[in-house]
């Protein structure tokens, strides 16, 4: 099974409005990645958080990190139509591995 | 500067074929990884290799095997292909070094593989 899981699935928003999506895992981490991928092309980096960081900001860009639950949240804020693209977490050690991603569309 | 390159970009394979995917990163990148993602579905985790000269399995390795020729190319061969094998594969590659494990991985564009 997958070491990350994602929720929501598929999260549908106007352009303008946050979009928040959470990644759970399973086993302890180095640190966690995000990733953005559109219409099934290669994965752009995002976002890094350490294990031992809380919350880390980049631009539209907000994430945080709990490891005691092992969860972690996404926020963009004010979303544009660009925005529209699948989302993954990835959790690293030596090896990284994906959640199934949430699907976002931005309806501008 | 062309990143991580994936050849070839399509496949069609019978069923029982065999075949190799290229990967080749000019980052010089030391942890590099193969991944198939199925349709709607996130990245799965086939094999990876965290430094030359050695290789591990990833989270569906079954069916596949895979050769760190050198630093900067890691190949996957599928030695007798199944319909279930039709996917897109990504190779990804990333840095190890001062900043440890606390670096971003660089995807190359995918093969889209399908077997008949």
């Amino acid at each position: 099974s997958q070491q990350g899981e994602e929720d929501p699935q598929a999260l549908s928003i106007q352009e303008g409005e946050n979009a928040t999506m959470n990644c759970s895992y399973k086993t302890s981490i180095n640190n966690l990645q995000w990733y953005r991928q559109n219409s099934g092309r290669g994965l752009v980096h995002l976002i890094l958080i350490r294990s031992n960081e809380r919350e880390k900001h980049s631009g539209r860009l907000r994430v945080t990190l709990d490891t005691s639950k092992k969860s972690s949240s996404l926020l963009i804020t004010a979303s544009r139509a660009a925005d529209t693209a699948s989302y993954f977490c990835a959790t690293v050690n030596n090896d990284m591995r994906f959640g199934a991603g949430t699907r976002l569309t931005v309806k501008p | 500067n062309a990143g991580v390159t994936q050849t070839p970009k399509f496949q069609v394979l019978k069923t029982g074929q065999s075949m190799t995917l290229q990967c080749a990163q000019d980052m010089n990148h030391n942890s590099m990884y193969w991944y198939r993602q199925d349709p709607g579905m996130g990245l799965r985790l086939i094999y990876y290799s965290a430094s030359e000269g050695t290789t591990d399995k990833g989270e569906v390795p079954n069916g596949y095997n895979v050769s760190r020729l050198n630093k900067r190319e890691f190949s996957l061969r599928l030695e007798s292909a199944a319909p279930s094998q039709t996917s897109v594969y990504f190779c990804a590659s990333r840095a190890r070094g001062w900043g440890g494990m606390n670096t971003e991985a660089f995807f190359g564009q995918g093969t889209r593989l399908t077997v008949v």
